[in-house]
């Protein structure tokens, strides 16, 4: 059984680039999660998509956008990018949107905005 | 709102030590609650959750929390650490009804076994 997995692993980028960060689900899991986790502090949800669609946001401005493939693979794009940007992005896998599910973490992209 | 707290943001603590890692949680509802462990570098691991039943769950290497409804807390413990527990932990819930599974975590304790 695969697990999660994302790339790249590392990406420097300059204020007002945009990114691409994908993540592939683990076999089997429908739903998938992206966080943000800023240094020295918990992951914040960013969204979910369940089944190509996506079915709950947090508190991200609408530059942060994403997509789920028919595979359940999925990405998260940023464009803009501002240096508050520079983070830890996790990507998370489930089977089904269960409250009880447990999410599964990729090893997650770090992201440096200059 | 819903939050969580983990008090604690550094726990240093000498190896075949007893260790407790606090966390209280705040919400309207009913939650799932979930500790998990960040190795440097790595992603999140999953070491227990809690989702009914006893209030005493048991997870992997070692590691044990027990609910408290009355407190709202989900304490985390290990009765004798290894230096390679070393690790920062994330306390979470998830809501009972939320229109998605999402985690809301706390901002970590760091676990510093010491020889």
């Amino acid at each position: 059984e695969t697990g999660v997995t994302q790339s790249p692993t590392h990406l420097i980028k300059t204020r007002g680039q945009q990114v691409t960060l994908r993540c592939s689900s683990q076999s089997g899991h429908n739903t998938v999660s992206w966080y943000q986790q800023a240094l020295g502090q918990g992951p914040q949800f960013i969204f979910q998509y369940y089944r190509e669609e996506e079915n709950g946001r947090g508190n991200f401005p609408p530059r942060f956008s994403g997509l789920q493939f028919p595979n359940y693979s999925s990405e998260l794009n940023v464009n803009a990018l501002e240096l508050d940007d520079s983070a830890l992005y996790l990507c998370a896998s489930s089977n089904g949107q269960g409250w009880e599910e447990t999410q599964y973490f990729g090893p997650g992209t770090r992201l440096l905005v200059l | 709102a819903q939050s969580v707290t983990q008090l604690d943001s550094q726990v240093p603590v000498f190896e075949e030590a007893p260790v407790e890692l606090r966390c209280n949680y705040s919400s309207s509802v009913s939650v799932y609650l979930f500790w998990y462990v960040q190795y440097p570098n790595q992603g999140l691991q999953l070491l227990l959750k809690y989702l009914s039943g006893s209030t005493l769950v048991k997870g992997i290497n070692g590691f044990e929390a027990e609910f408290n409804k009355s407190q709202t807390s989900f304490h985390l413990r290990k009765p004798s650490v290894h230096i390679s527990d070393t690790a920062e932990y994330f306390c979470a819930v998830s809501e009972y009804g939320g229109a998605t599974n999402k985690l809301i975590f706390g901002t970590g304790t760091l676990l510093a076994v010491q020889p």
